[in-house]
């Protein structure tokens, strides 16, 4: 079982629509939780930090569940430009030295106009 | 202000040559990754380091894949004799403080084809 799993997707949603990703990890002692973004041929980006309490940036709002180690990503009035792929993120709890990040396969999202 | 940059972008050997990939980080970032992309996957975790200490490298699929850091900055990702399995799109990241957990920026990797 991989450590974190996501939906593949593809999700084909139309332009304003609502979406939302979910994904869940298996380190309940995991520490912090992110989603990245990942464009097409391009390098992940950080596209929030997510937190217990839950989050919103703008349409993004992200939401973590540790009792259900479950986190989501919750994007409103979808614009052709968030078309990507969405990495679900989480960095164990630091035993050692490292700060390595644990990413999910990722969920391909493609917005139609 | 510049980012990770990567070199080759592309990188295309023959089975059983040794390659070389190149990291520069952002200037003054102490912590450096190496991450290993397959398609259609998430970037998987190869290799750590803190200014030149290699910390953690228990995601290193062989002993054909070696990194080093050897002055705190640029850092060389190494695999001797490529297999098929290694081709892949190799990313480094860096970030600004050790034991923190500060955002990783990455580059833009380098895409590997073995053939």
């Amino acid at each position: 079982r991989k450590e974190v799993e996501q939906d593949p997707g593809p999700f084909n949603v139309p332009e304003g629509a609502t979406v939302a990703f979910n994904c869940t990890y298996s380190n309940s002692a995991s520490q912090s939780f992110f989603w990245y973004r990942q464009d097409c041929r391009k390098e992940p980006k950080l596209l929030m930090s997510v937190y217990s309490s839950g989050n919103e940036d703008g349409r993004f709002t992200a939401q973590l569940n540790r009792a259900s180690q479950y986190i989501s990503l919750l994007i409103r009035d979808s614009k052709l430009s968030d078309s990507a792929t969405y990495l679900c993120v989480v960095k164990p709890v630091g035993g050692g030295a490292t700060n390595k990040l644990i990413f999910g396969t990722g969920t391909l999202l493609a917005v139609q106009p | 202000g510049a980012g990770v940059s990567q070199s080759p972008r592309y990188k295309v050997a023959k089975r059983g040559q040794d390659v070389a990939l190149r990291c520069d980080p952002i200037s003054g970032h102490v912590s450096l990754f190496w991450y290993q992309q397959a398609l259609g996957q998430g970037p998987e975790f190869l290799t750590y380091f803190q200014n030149e200490a290699q910390l953690d490298k228990s995601g290193l699929p062989s002993d054909r894949f070696f990194a080093e850091r050897p002055e705190g900055s640029v850092s060389t990702l190494k695999i001797q004799r490529t297999q098929q399995e290694d081709s892949a799109v190799y990313l480094c990241a860096s970030s600004a403080i050790a034991g923190v957990s500060y955002e990783q920026y990455f580059g833009p990797g380098t895409r590997l084809t073995v053939t």
